[in-house]
């Protein structure tokens, strides 16, 4: 299965700060159709997770432009330009490429 | 508007099976894929498997295979999900999840179900 490797696993951010989130893959994710099948989700405390980003870089209705997803390959990103109170949560990257689909083990975004 | 609704919390004794509905409203039923994805206490998610219900056969991840069944019942627009042998680490939140263009997409995700495994 593909491994995929998040960092930080917890980041504390200040408010109105930027955040940064890491995802690296153990194989390229470009699939053979040329799409890359990244995703990225949102799990608030107490929720469901919630799908942000999918296929690298495209934001799902009704998500912040403050969210921003880029990347290429095995390493992939995901951006939070100015963090807000409703951001904590755990973020996750996913891949969808090669079988079975498999997460990242999630990054912890608290405020300082 | 898209909705998948879970069954309630179940409590189960060790080596007995549960089964866990998710009914959707909204779009087409039979076309999109639906998963199962697990979360233990305080951990991350883990993909078990999947349907499409026009296809009507399931595909498991190796872990879960021969303990997991997945259905999907097109006339009420309910996938299930059973899971048998069960142990106290198989204790998680279930969730169901929508895959509208590949079975991994999870555009759309039920309330949850919390299992527990108890003695």
């Amino acid at each position: 299965d593909v491994v995929m490797t998040q960092s930080p696993l917890s980041l504390p951010v200040t408010l109105g700060q930027p955040a940064s989130i890491s995802c690296r893959s153990s194989q390229s994710l470009v699939n053979s159709d040329g799409d890359t099948y990244l995703n990225w989700f949102q799990q608030r405390p107490g929720q469901s997770p919630r799908r942000l980003i999918y296929k690298v870089s495209n934001r799902d209705s009704g998500v912040p432009d403050r969210f921003s997803g880029s990347g290429s390959g095995t390493d992939y990103t995901l951006k939070i330009s100015r963090v807000e109170a409703e951001d904590v949560g755990v973020y996750y990257c996913m891949q969808g490429t090669h079988w079975p689909g498999t997460f990242g083990q999630g990054t912890k975004v608290e405020i300082k | 508007q898209v909705r998948l609704v879970q069954s309630g919390a179940e409590v189960k004794k060790p080596g007995s099976s549960v089964k866990v509905s998710c009914k959707t409203s909204g779009g087409t039923f039979s076309t999109y894929a639906i998963s199962w994805v697990r979360q233990a206490p305080g951990q991350g998610l883990e993909w078990m498997g999947g349907i499409i219900p026009i296809f009507g056969t399931a595909n498991y991840a190796q872990k879960f295979q021969g303990r997991v069944t997945i259905t999907a019942d097109e006339s009420t627009s309910t996938a299930y999900m059973e899971l048998s042998s069960l142990r106290s680490d198989d204790t998680a939140v279930y969730y169901c999840a929508r895959g509208s263009n590949y079975i991994w997409d999870f555009d759309y995700w039920g309330q949850g179900t919390l299992v527990t495994v108890s003695s």
